[in-house]
């Protein structure tokens, strides 16, 4: 099962808006809406900050928001701040593997 | 609070056996799926597999399906990964997380929370 496909870094200054894209197939993003986003800050767990492609979990701040069209789906930061550098992963439900994550983005703000 | 807390570090040489574990607290383990997940030195985040508690059902990926086992002990709220025959090749942060549950529901399809990881580290 191949991983989803991620920008390996996205840079963006402070109070900027950056998106990271995240690229499947027909077999994973393109068939089901079952796409999720986590943040990884370095030496820390992974933290789930959209579900189902556009739902935040409790506590996450507005200023993550998930979309999706075809085989791609997005997040975007809004509103950029220094505690958004992390590591960023997309997931997807992928039917009979059954769950493949992207290769990470790692956020740098400028 | 839900949390889950893994054992610690582990250093083994080729060929040895290990198991690691995850416990849960603060919700009732055996209702909620666990999965486990693992992060290669310096790389991204893999899914290894699932497991319901209540009633044993697992979930392999394909990548790792005979290469390790997931078993959980309702009794004691652990879940386990477990290697026979460990290889370099599993050195990596592995990390439990369970099933995350919104106002309306709980779905395994997204995971939260997760434990702190445990480090595997497989040298000869």
């Amino acid at each position: 099962q191949s991983a989803l496909t991620q920008p390996a870094s996205v840079s963006g200054s402070p109070g900027q808006s950056i998106t990271i894209s995240c690229t499947g197939t027909s077999n994973d993003i393109g068939s089901y809406d079952l796409v999720s986003w986590y943040q990884q800050h370095p030496g820390k767990a992974p933290k789930l900050i959209i579900y189902e492609v556009s739902k935040r979990p409790s506590g996450v701040s507005n200023r993550f928001s998930g979309s999706k069209s075809g085989n791609t789906a997005s997040l975007t930061i809004s509103g950029l701040q220094a505690e958004d550098e992390a590591d960023y992963y997309c997931c997807s439900y992928a039917g009979h593997s059954p769950y493949v994550f992207a290769t990470e983005t790692k956020v740098t703000v400028l | 609070e839900v949390q889950l807390v893994q054992s610690g570090a582990e250093v083994k040489k080729p060929g040895e056996s290990l198991r690691i574990s995850c416990q849960g607290s603060g919700y009732t383990f055996s209702k909620y799926y666990i999965a486990w997940v693992r992060q290669m030195p310096g790389r991204g985040l893999e899914w290894v597999g699932i497991i319901y508690p209540d009633d044993s059902t697992i979930t392999y990926s394909q990548s790792f399906q005979g290469q390790v086992t997931i078993s959980a002990d309702k009794s004691r709220g652990t879940a386990y990964l477990e290697w026979s025959s460990l290889k370099a090749s599993d050195t990596a942060i592995y990390y439990c997380a369970r099933e995350y549950c919104d106002s309306i529901s709980c779905s395994s399809h997204w995971l939260d929370p997760w434990g702190q990881g445990t480090l595997v580290t497989v040298s000869s």
